[in-house]
């Protein structure tokens, strides 16, 4: 039941890319393709960026995208622009329920 | 266009209950979907707290299990959220979601209510 682990922070310059971790166990992360990244505004409800591991909803540019190796997921967001500067969460099942990343603070330089 | 708006009490006292509710428009909760309760403490990251589907099944995170309950009131479409024996800890934001395909993927949400737990 503990939270999947993101690093605090990434950074980078306009037009680069960065990349979020999410480490959980074999009971989550690792043991189904059901992990989402959730982009949020401060003072507004997330916003559904990838699901199913590396599905893109409608919507959702192609910068975004999602991976996942083992026990660790990951989104990539690639040209980094100014309105990507937000807080970002993974989310995956762990049988019958469902646990969300720590969160990680994306700052365009 | 699919709209969640919740809805209750903005200050509950300690060892109270809290109780939320969340109406829908533009779609039938019981058609389809397991409708979902999630939470943000000011300044902290979201907690999962359990989800409702169409058919009636109802799932809940472990570490809130004892004191949550979430019922669906067909006939208002809405479905709702009781937390008992709540303390200061339970003080967040309360968003009422719904999923794209059904596995964690919320993509329509409400705006979010923040309930406050404070004597």
């Amino acid at each position: 039941q503990s939270a999947l682990t993101q690093p605090r922070s990434v950074s980078g310059s306009p037009g680069q890319s960065v990349t979020i971790s999410c480490t959980g166990t074999r009971s989550d992360v690792g043991g189904y393709n059901y992990v989402s990244w959730y982009q949020q505004h401060p003072g507004k409800a997330p916003k559904l960026m990838i699901y199913d591991v590396s599905k893109r909803p409608s919507g959702v540019p192609d910068r975004f995208s999602g991976s996942k190796s083992g026990n660790t997921a990951s989104l990539t967001i690639s040209g980094l622009q100014a309105e990507d500067e937000a807080d970002y969460y993974c989310c995956s099942y762990a049988g019958n329920y469902y646990v969300f990343g720590t969160g990680t603070k994306v700052t365009v330089l | 266009q699919v709209q969640l708006q919740e809805s209750g009490p903005g200050l509950v006292k300690p060892s109270e209950t809290l109780s939320l509710t969340c109406a829908v428009s533009g779609y039938s909760i019981s058609s389809n979907y397991c409708w979902g309760w999630i939470r943000q403490p000011p300044g902290k990251g979201l907690e999962w707290i359990g989800s409702i589907c169409h058919s009636g099944s109802t799932y809940y995170n472990p570490s809130l299990k004892s004191r949550v309950t979430i019922s669906v009131d067909t006939y208002r479409n809405q479905f709702s959220l009781k937390l008992t024996s709540v303390t200061a800890a339970d003080t967040a934001v309360y968003f009422c979601a719904r999923p794209l395909s059904g596995h964690g993927d919320y993509d329509y949400w409400g705006q979010g209510t923040l309930v406050t737990v404070s004597s």
